[in-house]
């Protein structure tokens, strides 16, 4: 079982719409969730940070975390043309400085039409 | 707004030549990391250091690789003698122990 699972998509959605992506995972040792978006030939930009259950909004973006499930999501409310990118999940163990490593989802390419 | 800058946007190499990568972190930043991205593959983390030695590595990170903060601002990783599935993206990201990691645009290393 692969440690970080994500949809590579693509999924296309017109403007306007709510997008839901999601991760699951299998180490039950994860306890910081991000998630990321990656323009085609540029570096993972940072959107959300969460530590442990439960939900986090900043503006458009909502991240919720299911520690119980193993799943974490990211919620684009009236997404636009320009959310068109690759999203990435990613994860780690703990603040410590063994365990700062990130594991990433594939991630999920999403494709907003005008 | 502070970033992360990587050095050179792309670098082509001879297979079995030595290729430096730098990195200059956040500034204020203490923890260092390199991953890569081969093309249609997950990002994979390489390398973590803290305190001027390595905190972290994968099993990706073979005696080939070394990584080196020559001074106050620089990060670099330093790969031997490259091998044609050395060729990837390679992403520098930086942070603190309590803080998300912030990642450059990376070096896309071709191998010929």
């Amino acid at each position: 079982q692969k440690e970080v699972e994500q949809d590579p998509g693509p999924l296309s959605v017109p403007e306007g719409a709510i997008v839901s992506l999601n991760c699951t995972y299998s180490n039950s040792a994860f306890q910081y969730f991000m998630w990321y978006r990656q323009y085609s030939r540029k570096g993972p930009e940072l959107l959300m940070y969460t530590y442990s259950s439960g939900n986090k909004e900043d503006g458009r973006f909502t991240a919720q975390v299911d520690k119980s499930s193993k799943y974490i999501s990211l919620f684009i409310r009236d997404s636009q043309p320009s959310d068109s990118a690759t999203y990435l999940c990613a994860m780690k163990q703990s603040l410590n400085t063994g365990f700062q490593k990130l594991v990433f989802g594939t991630g999920t390419r999403l494709l907003v039409s005008p | 707004e502070p970033e992360v800058t990587q050095t050179p946007s792309h670098q082509v190499t001879q297979m079995g030549q030595e290729v430096i990568l730098r990195c200059v972190p956040i500034s204020n930043h203490l923890y260092f990391y390199w991953y890569r991205q081969i093309l249609g593959q997950k990002v994979e983390f390489l390398v973590s250091f803290y305190n001027n030695e390595i905190s972290e590595k994968s099993e990706i990170f073979d005696d080939q690789f070394s990584v080196e903060r020559p001074d106050g601002s620089n990060f670099t990783l330093k790969i031997r003698s490259t091998k044609l599935e050395d060729s990837a993206m390679y992403f520098c990201a930086s942070g603190n122990s309590n803080q998300p990691q912030h990642f450059g645009d990376g070096t896309r290393l071709s191998i010929l």
